[in-house]
């Protein structure tokens, strides 16, 4: 079974503070994705790394695929409390649409 | 982007009575539909992959009896819960992609069964 492992599982910081996410794993991913999701609501896409080492930014994030395709990390600059929510990554290995999701981090931002 | 309609977005319902929910894909056509189960302060789980025209695929303890599954046109999938029992409350996803591209999520149905 292919497993995410997503870390930390909770966060509560105060705006303006940096924080980074983990997502591992001990396979090997075409792709990988990260997600938010807020109460109440699906998930919402924010990016998707496919290329080993590649870095991608989006405003205050920045997600990074490891090199080996294992791995991933989302780091967020100047946290905001607008960035609350549930942050999730996914993989999918075959291709398929059929995504295995981390256990996802709850992240507070507190004014 | 492309759109994946939910409803309803809520249902509240009694115990014993069966519950139906509707996945649209609003502007593609999605060969595969994916639902998902999610629990409180939980992340995602896979119940069951949804081709158009075939019988569901069920992850391991799915029940299939329990969680009747039809997609029927490549712009309709159908979760019913069956016989709902409290424990099957939940917030119930779907996701619809099209061949060789990304899934899109629905918003989301909450079932309370009491």
């Amino acid at each position: 079974t292919q497993l995410l492992e997503q870390s930390p599982q909770f966060l509560s910081i105060q705006e303006g503070e940096n924080l980074t996410v983990y997502c591992n794993s001990s396979s090997v991913f075409s792709s990988l994705q990260w997600y938010r999701q807020e109460p109440g609501e699906g998930p919402v896409l924010l990016v998707t790394v496919v290329t080993g080492g590649e870095v991608k930014k989006l405003k205050r994030l920045t997600f990074q695929f490891g090199d080996a395709r294992k791995d991933s990390s989302l780091h967020i600059t100047a946290a905001q409390p607008g960035d609350t929510g549930l942050y999730l990554c996914a993989a999918d290995s075959s291709n398929t649409g059929k995504l295995i999701f981390g256990q996802g981090t709850t992240l507070q931002v507190k004014p | 982007g492309a759109v994946v309609s939910q409803h309803p977005s809520r249902v509240i319902c009694k115990s014993g009575t069966s519950v139906k929910i509707e996945c649209r894909s609003l502007d593609f056509q999605a060969t595969t539909m994916f639902w998902y189960r999610q629990f409180p302060k939980q992340s995602l789980m896979l119940m069951a992959t949804s081709n158009e025209g075939s019988k569901a695929t069920y992850e391991q303890g799915v029940e299939k009896d329990k969680f009747l599954i039809n997609h029927a046109s490549l712009t309709l999938s159908t979760l019913t819960v069956t016989s709902a029992h409290p424990e099957d409350s939940s917030f119930y996803i779907c996701s619809a992609r099209m061949a060789g591209t990304e899934a899109f999520f629905g918003q989301g149905t909450r079932l309370t069964v009491v």
